[in-house]
């Protein structure tokens, strides 16, 4: 069974600050790690991956996360935050060809 | 062109009423995925297809139906509408033995 948590439905950056979206999972495999990112009225799109290999993933846009299997965490980072960044970010485990998404986290960005 | 596509985007029916919504796309993928999208929940799973003759239940295909017409098309139809199905639904596909999915652009479903 996989599982992921999203901690914070909302966040609010002012532009210019760090982006720190968390994401906690479970999984009974070695799991794939996702983050989508959702534009008003747009579907999702994809952000970054982890597979295999190297832990720190990087995205498009200026993202990257971290995969922590001790700590079963797979945080999304932006140094510097921009008004377009303004979205709704989903986490998801995969396996099995199958994806399970947290309940999302709306990123607003502050003037 | 969009390399996965959905019809209607937008689509307002009345509760007992059947629909249907329709999914193509041009990746080539054998992996086809019905979601459904509600404020706070995040994407569920209602159906999916590794395959033409491959048809799986999701978390949620309860008043939900599917047909794979060919690799490239993917339907899911309400038989009898009801307002409780009132979601944006989302169409993906994925390559085979590929985690990565990649999504369509919604079908926002009201039903009054």
């Amino acid at each position: 069974a996989q599982s992921v948590t999203q901690l914070g439905s909302h966040v609010s950056v002012s532009e210019g600050a760090l982006v720190l979206l968390r994401c906690n999972y479970s999984s009974s495999v070695p799991p794939y790690l996702f983050w989508y990112v959702q534009y008003p009225n747009q579907g999702l799109q994809l952000l970054l991956k982890y597979t295999t290999g190297a832990t720190l993933v990087k995205g498009i846009n200026g993202f990257e996360a971290e995969f922590k299997k001790s700590e079963t965490s797979f945080h999304l980072t932006k140094p510097s935050a921009h008004m377009s960044d303004a979205a709704e970010y989903f986490c998801a485990v995969g396996g099995n060809e199958k994806l399970t998404f947290g309940t999302g986290t709306r990123l607003t960005i502050i003037p | 062109d969009a390399d996965v596509t959905q019809t209607p985007r937008n689509r307002i029916t009345k509760t007992g009423k059947r629909i249907m919504l329709e999914c193509s796309q041009t990746k080539g993928h054998d992996r086809m995925y019905w979601y459904r999208q509600d404020p706070g929940l995040g994407l569920r799973l209602i159906y999916y297809s590794f395959d033409v003759k491959d048809i799986n239940k999701g978390e949620i295909s309860d008043g939900y139906s599917v047909s794979r017409q060919a690799q490239a098309k993917f339907s899911l139809s309400l038989e009898s509408a009801i307002p409780n199905q009132t979601a944006l639904y989302f169409c993906a596909t994925s390559a085979q033995f590929q985690e990565t999915q990649y999504f369509g652009p919604g079908t926002r479903l009201l039903v009054l």
